[in-house]
């Protein structure tokens, strides 16, 4: 079984400020790696994905993540931060082959929150 | 193109009181996802359809859940009887192919049961 850890409830930063947001991960196979965002009552929205490939993954509205796998975490960042970000973020995890490999493990989410 | 939708968005019921949600998935997306979001969670996953074919039902509770997707299209997820402990967010969405493919969700049913 797969399970994801997000150290962080709560991110506040200032509008502009880098930030990052930590994820770890626990399985005993190969995965493939997400992170989703959820503003206020909305629906998840796929941030970026890592599959293969390059470590360092781009996503959209400027946000990257980068897979380390001796370190088991996919942590997501933004050198810059507008209010616009404010939001939840979950951090999820999918076997990338086998059975029952559709089915995503989600973190428990980290509400960043950007203030002015 | 339009993206899962569904409805309704916000639902209040007394317990013991029985509910449904329904959802229509993207034209086309053959595979559709019932999740549960509590506060404070991410989301996890009640059943999952390919088609009109529930694959993978292990996770929904089977006394007082049930859900159809007649047709292969819309969905529906019924409560009968609500408690208290049913207050959550209900998620769904939906993907290509036979369960790998990106999966898109919807804006959710948020219930409260009192």
């Amino acid at each position: 079984a797969q399970s994801v850890t997000q150290l962080d409830s709560q991110v506040p930063v200032f509008e502009e400020a880098p930030v990052e947001l930590r994820c770890n991960y626990s399985s005993s196979v190969s995965v493939y790696l997400f992170w989703y965002v959820q503003y206020p009552n909305q629906g998840l929205q796929l941030l970026l994905k890592y599959l293969s490939g390059s470590t360092l993954v781009k996503g959209i509205n400027g946000f990257e993540a980068e897979f380390n796998k001796s370190q088991t975490s996919f942590h997501l960042r933004k050198p810059s931060v507008h209010i616009s970000d404010t939001a939840e973020y979950f951090c999820a995890v999918r076997k990338n082959s086998g059975g029952s490999n559709y089915k995503l493990t989600f973190g428990k989410g980290t509400l960043l929150t950007v203030n002015p | 193109e339009a993206g899962v939708v569904q409805s309704p968005r916000y639902k209040i019921i007394e317990k013991k009181q029985p509910v449904a949600f329904w959802c229509n998935p993207i034209s086309g997306h053959n595979t559709l996802y019932w999740y549960r979001q509590n506060l404070g969670q991410g989301p996890e996953l009640l059943i999952r359809y390919e088609n009109e074919e529930a694959v993978d039902d292990s996770q929904l509770p089977k006394d007082r859940f049930s859900a159809e997707r007649l047709k292969g299209v819309d969905s529906t997820l019924k409560i009968q009887p609500a408690e208290l402990g049913d207050s959550a967010v209900y998620l769904c969405a939906s993907s290509l192919g036979q369960g790998v493919g990106e999966q898109y969700f919807g804006p959710g049913t948020r219930l409260t049961v009192t």
